[in-house]
Order: C-alpha cells, then sequence, then structure tokens
C-alpha cells in the first residue's frame, strides 16, 4: 500500500517556464513533508520541506504548496534551468519520533534548453 | 567534511553470498537509515538506527541485518543474498533532535545478484 504517491514518472519543461511536480498521501496523520532531489548515480539530496502547519514554503525558484484537505502537496519550480534536470522524490515523515521517510516513486524532470 | 560515505561503490554477487555494506557518517548524527531504491518504487526503508547500539526495522528489513557497534557507522548485511536483492541502496543519517529533521544521503552501492 504506497502511502506516498507521485503518479506522473515523468515530466518534461522548456527552459524558463515552469515546472509543477505533484505529490499524493493518504495518511492523514502526516505532518511533515519534504522534497529530494537526485542525479544520477548520486544520493538524494533535500531541497525543500514543509510543515502541515502552513500551506505554502518558499526557497528561492522552489515553491511547495501543501493542500492538506486533498492530501496533495505540489513544488513549483520558477523559473525551470537545465540544471533542474534530476529525478524528485517527494517524502513524507512517519510516526514515532525516528525521522523515518517515506517515499514517492520518483518524477523524472527533463528540462530542454 | 565527507558527509556520508558507502563502502562499496558497487559490487556483484552470486546468490548465496554473503556481504557487507558499509555507512559511514562524519556529523556527529544520531539517527541513520539504509533505503534500497528500485525502479518505479522509489526509496524504501530497511532498517534504521537511533543511536549508538540501537537498531529497528524498517519497511523492507527481511534478509538484512544491520549493526550500530560505533555511532559513526551502520553496517548493512546480506547473509545469503538473492536475486530479489539487486538493487541501489542508500544510507543516510540525521541529526536527530526532533525527528523532522533533513537527512544526508551517501552516494550509493549498487549491488547486482546473479
Amino acid at each position: 500500500d504506497q502511502q506516498v504517491k507521485q503518479n506522473s514518472p515523468s515530466l518534461s519543461v522548456q527552459e524558463g517556464r515552469i515546472s509543477i511536480l505533484n505529490c499524493d498521501y493518504t495518511n492523514s496523520m502526516f505532518d511533515y513533508f519534504l522534497w529530494y532531489k537526485k542525479y544520477p548515480a548520486e544520493g538524494p539530496t533535500f531541497l525543500i520541506s514543509i510543515s502541515s502547519i502552513k500551506d505554502k514554503n518558499e526557497d528561492g525558484r522552489f515553491t511547495v504548496f501543501l493542500n492538506k484537505s486533498a492530501k496533495h502537496l505540489s513544488l513549483h519550480i520558477v523559473p525551470s534551468q537545465p540544471g533542474d534536470s534530476a529525478v524528485y522524490f517527494c517524502a513524507a515523515v512517519g510516526s514515532g519520533n525516528t525521522g523515518k521517510l517515506i517515499f514517492g516513486q520518483g518524477t523524472t524532470l527533463q528540462v530542454k534548453p | 567534511n565527507a558527509g556520508v560515505t558507502q563502502t562499496p561503490k558497487f559490487r556483484v554477487l552470486k546468490t548465496g553470498q554473503s556481504m557487507t555494506l558499509l555507512c559511514a557518517q562524519d556529523m556527529n548524527h544520531e539517527y541513520m537509515y539504509w533505503y534500497r531504491q528500485d525502479p518505479g518504487m522509489g526509496l524504501r526503508l530497511i532498517h534504521y538506527s537511533v543511536g549508538e547500539g540501537t537498531t529497528a526495522k524498517g519497511e523492507v528489513p527481511d534478509g538484512y541485518n544491520v549493526s550500530r557497534l560505533k555511532k559513526q557507522n551502520f553496517l548493512l548485511g546480506l547473509e545469503s543474498a538473492a536475486p530479489s536483492q539487486t538493487s541501489v541502496y542508500f544510507c543516510a543519517s540525521a541529526s536527530g533532535q526532533f525527528g523532522q529533521e533533513t537527512q544526508y544521503f551517501g552516494p550509493g552501492t549498487r549491488l547486482l545478484v546473479l
């Protein structure tokens, strides 16, 4: 049972345009979410996070939106750059104060010059 | 600061062989994790540790064992490798103060079991 889902395996956008990556979750007890970025042959690196007490968090070109009623979050990248081409994972922090992450399947973003 | 390092980077095993993957972190982090990444599955938690001498099972622990004898090291063992354990393995660490800290990942170990 996939508790965190990224239903789009891939996304292709033109340089300079907006990239929107989506993520859905099923467990209403999740209260902290993160986005990780992964380049080939490297480990994931943290990108941005959001607590359930907020509905938006912004860091430079990256903004994460959280819609708790819909159990949905999205990552917006504006403007998109070729260097943003990577796999993006959405993750939720599991229960128990152990920091365990529950990941989505990932979305491969390609930004075309 | 090397961050999180993993040894080896790549390994080929035959079915039934054993091996140990080593993860080391130099950030004095309390929490450490082992994940595996498979196509279309994202990363799944195998085992984790919330401090030296402690270990706990994650989502997919079967076929694996772990040890955390030293705070900076977290070992993942495969006693009898199976083709289903072909995967990319990632280790991660976090400071562990509040349970929601950023996890820092190693570069991964690619394992092929024939």
